[in-house]
């Protein structure tokens, strides 16, 4: 089985409706992570958690919202998904030291 | 404004031969460099990181050099094979701080 899981794994949507993106981890690790990626522009962090109970802005945090429910579990919101959201979604985890994250297998949001 | 970046989109080589993967910072207080591996419809796996304490690491066919004087950093390959086709992301921090990313080269090993 996966370690970072995502779900789903594609979705279309519509201007102003609301879309949840999932991520479950199974690595027992504290810290997670949510970045997307546009052609020409790489890796942005959106949101970071470094436990249940914290939540820190990245680069891009607005349009977006994030809700950590477990250790093992760290969802994404979009409000009301606009166009220029349309992106590849990647959640991460990684441990307390600084190795390398461990990243899902990303979701392709699409919003016509 | 980009903090790190990867100037080169694309990279073609001659299986056998030597990879060179480049990429450049600007912040002076990233400490540590990972670069990650990315197949399609996958997500980026880690390959390799460096501490600003060295300036290089190896493992296996993978050696990242690290220049902090030019805020450069390299990823070379040896030899390149044709399951390293993919693209590579480079990607800096500093101590408690979130990992910024380059936009990524896409390398493609020719058999």
């Amino acid at each position: 089985d996966a370690d970072v899981t995502q779900t789903p794994r594609n979705r279309i949507t519509k201007t102003g409706k609301r879309i949840m993106l999932e991520c479950s981890q199974t690595k027992g690790h504290d810290r997670m992570y949510w970045y997307r990626q546009d052609p020409g522009l790489g890796l942005r962090l959106i949101y970071y958690s470094f436990d249940v109970k914290d939540i820190n802005k990245g680069e891009i945090s607005d349009g977006y919202s994030v809700s950590r429910q477990a250790q093992a579990k760290f969802s994404l919101s979009l409000e009301s998904a606009i166009p220029n959201q349309t992106a590849l979604y990647f959640c991460a985890t990684s441990d307390l030291t600084r190795q390398g994250q461990f990243f899902g297998p990303g979701t392709r949001l699409t919003v016509l | 404004d980009q903090q790190v970046k990867q100037n080169s989109p694309s990279l073609s080589v001659q299986e056998g031969r030597i990879s060179i993967l480049n990429c450049d910072y600007t912040n002076s207080m990233f400490d540590y460099f990972l670069w990650y591996k990315k197949y399609p419809a996958e997500g980026p796996t880690f390959l390799i990181s460096i501490s600003s304490i060295k300036d290089k690491n190896e493992d296996g066919r993978f050696t990242v050099f690290l220049n902090k004087s030019a805020k450069h950093l390299s990823l070379h390959i040896v030899p390149s094979q044709p399951g390293d086709s993919a693209v590579y992301f480079c990607a800096a921090s500093e101590v408690g701080n979130q990992f910024y990313f380059g936009t990524g080269t896409s390398l493609t090993v020719i058999p």
